[in-house]
């Protein structure tokens, strides 16, 4: 069956500080993987997303994220974090033989000024 | 483009009574997929639609029940409310059963009394 796991439920990091996300997933065959952004009070917004090619995929907001297919990793990172980009963040699969996205059980972000 | 609407945005019931959920796609969307997303179990797949039939089902009671309609609106009923289906309800839409890209509306918030 597939899974999603992340590892940081809560993370706390001071504005221009450096994010990583670690996502890793168990499927055994081909995946697309995505990351989801839940802004306090608004809707899931896809942040990016990988179906094949280029394994490092850049997203909206200066998010950018590398599968590692060897690691079942799909971590998502930023260079120097905003105070508007504290939200709650979501990996989530879906493996080519099946119908539904697997989604991790999220990672909150706070970003102090 | 219109983003993928839900009705209502929020509601408050008590246990035993059944409620229904309103989801409008983006338009030119046929397939629709509803979530359960509560702290304790993060997001769950419980049903997809496509051409007014139920293609896939997650693991819920049959208590969730839903259909779609031929202009791809999708209503989700719960039958016989218990104080554990308290959740946000997401809906999200997709051009087809075969794209992975699903766009998510804003959910409607169910309280259970």
């Amino acid at each position: 069956a597939q899974s999603v796991s992340q590892h940081n439920h809560h993370v706390i990091l001071s504005e221009a500080a450096s994010l990583e996300l670690g996502c890793n997933y168990s499927y055994g065959g081909t995946v697309n993987l995505f990351w989801y952004v839940q802004y306090p009070g608004q809707h899931l917004q896809l942040l990016l997303k990988y179906f094949s090619g280029d394994p490092l995929v850049k997203g909206i907001k200066g998010f950018e994220a590398e599968f590692i297919k060897s690691k079942f990793s799909f971590n998502l990172r930023k260079p120097s974090v905003q105070w508007s980009d504290t939200a709650e963040y979501f990996c989530a699969v879906k493996g080519d033989s099946s119908y539904k996205l697997i989604f991790g059980s999220g990672t909150r972000l706070l970003v102090r000024p | 483009k219109a983003g993928v609407t839900q009705t209502p945005r929020y509601l408050i019931k008590t246990r035993g009574q059944q409620v229904t959920l309103s989801c409008s796609p983006i338009s030119g969307h046929r397939s629709v997929s509803w979530y359960q997303q509560t702290p304790g179990q993060g997001l769950q797949f419980l049903f997809e639609y496509f051409s007014e039939t139920q293609r896939n089902k997650g693991n819920f009671p049959g208590r969730f029940s839903g259909r779609q309609f031929s202009n791809s609106r999708s209503e989700m009923n719960v039958s016989t409310l218990e104080l554990g289906d308290s959740a946000l309800y997401l809906c999200a839409s997709s051009r087809s059963l075969a794209d992975n890209e699903q766009f998510f509306g804003p959910g409607t918030r169910l309280t259970v009394l």
